[in-house]
């Protein structure tokens, strides 16, 4: 059982705006930032969303992160066939002093 | 360009020991924390341990806690994972990867491609 609490799946059709929450607790994302990855079949993750808001350098804008208390989210418009994959969150706990990530996300492109 | 190559994974019998080596290149390896993410089939991430820039902090899950020995050598720019009394539950893919910055409670923004690790009568 993840502390991080994600959706298992989610999907959308081309071109779509889509969301994947993310849910912890005050010693969690209510106390430090939420990292976003992105994992896809055969690769090694790769970090979408930093800082709980921050793009890397080549991540298209098409997606982005937003947290509010102890939750937060990733969003992805204009959904391509090749978002599709695995999504997970991560923070830094406090109360476990560890890193937590989220079950993940499957993310299905129509 | 970062690059993080691992090595050391293989099949090992439970309770038996494997060392994991990160030769990392591309970037200031002594100024970043270190760590280890693991994936067992079928499974999601796992973060396993990580490592301070300069060794003074370490972090580890509880499941590996005491059995796992984070470590690193700043004038190879390697990070290693000694893995002792190992189970069945310990068999996943494990990535190194590059924390963001100096302290080991961020995240991390790179990874490596990962070596699999086996434990299995």
């Amino acid at each position: 059982q993840s502390v991080l609490t994600q959706p298992p799946s989610a999907s959308g059709t081309p071109g779509q705006r889509v969301t994947i929450s993310c849910t912890g607790s005050s010693s969690s994302i209510g106390s430090n930032y939420v990292y976003w990855y992105q994992h896809l079949p055969g690769t090694a993750p790769k970090l979408l969303i930093s800082r709980s808001n921050q793009r890397p350098s080549g991540v298209p804008d098409r997606f982005s992160g937003s947290k509010s208390g102890t939750s937060a989210s990733l969003a992805i418009s204009g959904l391509r066939s090749e978002d599709e994959g695995n999504y997970y969150c991560a923070a830094w706990d406090d109360s476990l002093r560890g890193m937590s990530f989220g079950g993940g996300t499957k993310l299905t492109v129509l | 360009e970062v690059q993080l190559l691992e090595s050391g994974g293989g099949l090992v019998q439970p309770g038996g020991s494997l060392r994991l080596s990160c030769a990392a290149s591309g970037f200031s390896f002594g100024s970043y924390a270190m760590g280890w993410v693991r994936q067992a089939p079928g499974k999601g991430l796992q973060w396993v341990s990580s490592i301070s820039s300069n060794s003074g902090n370490t972090y580890y899950a509880d499941s590996v806690k005491g059995r796992f020995t984070i470590s690193r050598d700043n004038s190879k720019n390697t990070v290693y994972l000694r893995m002792n009394a190992l189970r069945v539950e310990d068999t996943a893919f494990y990535y190194c990867v590059k924390v963001e910055s100096s302290g080991g409670w961020y995240g991390c923004d790179f990874w490596g491609q990962g070596t699999l690790v086996t434990v299995s009568s």
